[in-house]
């Protein structure tokens, strides 16, 4: 089945650049979808096709994705965006596949 | 804006049958290209895809779940359910109905979760 990495945890003070890694294979050619869950909250989507903002979501937020790596990037972060973070996919053999998620703590 | 709301017992016994609804409102599940899916979040886990209804009524679940799991909808009721059988305590999660992009497969509204426990 297809797997999604994602590192466990990512640390930043605010102010700061977060810099989120999602890794799989053959990425390049898959869209990815980017998810910020807020502790006792649904999942809510920040990043949709590698680096489209749905309305509504701050232009701190962007996405990009280079080979095998995809990349959530939030600048100037802020108290408020300490979550877990999760990349998804669609594949072909394994239909939807959501990363294992990120911590991101702001410091 | 779509708003979803998951709605069914929190608590079941094992080897039942878990039933959840989610009740859609500020769109139909009717409109042509939508999808509406089930997800559930695993205790201290990630998140599990299980299935999805189109508007057309076509379902496509999860290869792992399949044999267990059926998805329907009532356009009448702006409503979509869940069934999922012969349950055990690996099933106890928060489950989420969400709407789902039919090109790109993204889930772009979600419920808020409602958390079943699976115990006797």
């Amino acid at each position: 089945s297809y797997v999604l990495t994602q590192p466990l945890s990512v640390s930043e003070a605010p102010g700061q650049t977060a810099r989120i890694s999602c890794g799989g294979d053959n990425l390049g050619s898959k869209s990815v979808h980017w998810y910020q869950q807020r502790p006792g909250q649904a999942p809510m989507l920040v990043v949709y096709d590698d680096s489209d903002r749905p309305s509504g979501i701050t232009e701190r937020f962007s996405g990009s994705k280079s080979g095998n790596t995809a990349t959530l990037t939030i600048m100037r972060v802020e108290a408020g965006d300490e979550a877990d973070y999760y990349c998804q996919v669609w594949d072909v053999t394994s239909d939807v596949v959501f990363g294992g998620g990120t911590k991101l703590t702001v410091l | 804006q779509v708003q979803l709301q998951e709605s069914g017992p929190g608590l079941v016994k094992p080897s039942q049958t878990l039933s959840l609804t989610c009740t859609v409102s500020g769109g139909s599940i009717s409109d042509s290209g939508s999808y509406w899916s089930w997800i559930r979040q695993l205790p201290r886990k990630g998140l599990e895809w299980i299935g999805f209804i189109s508007h057309t009524g076509y379902t496509f679940y999860n290869p792992s779940l399949k044999s267990r799991v059926g998805i329907s909808a009532d356009t009448s009721k702006s409503q979509f359910s869940l069934r999922l059988h012969s349950v055990t305590a690996a099933d106890t999660a928060v489950y989420f109905c969400a709407k789902e992009n039919g090109k790109t497969y993204f889930f772009e509204n979600w419920g808020q979760g409602t958390q079943v426990t699976v115990s006797s």
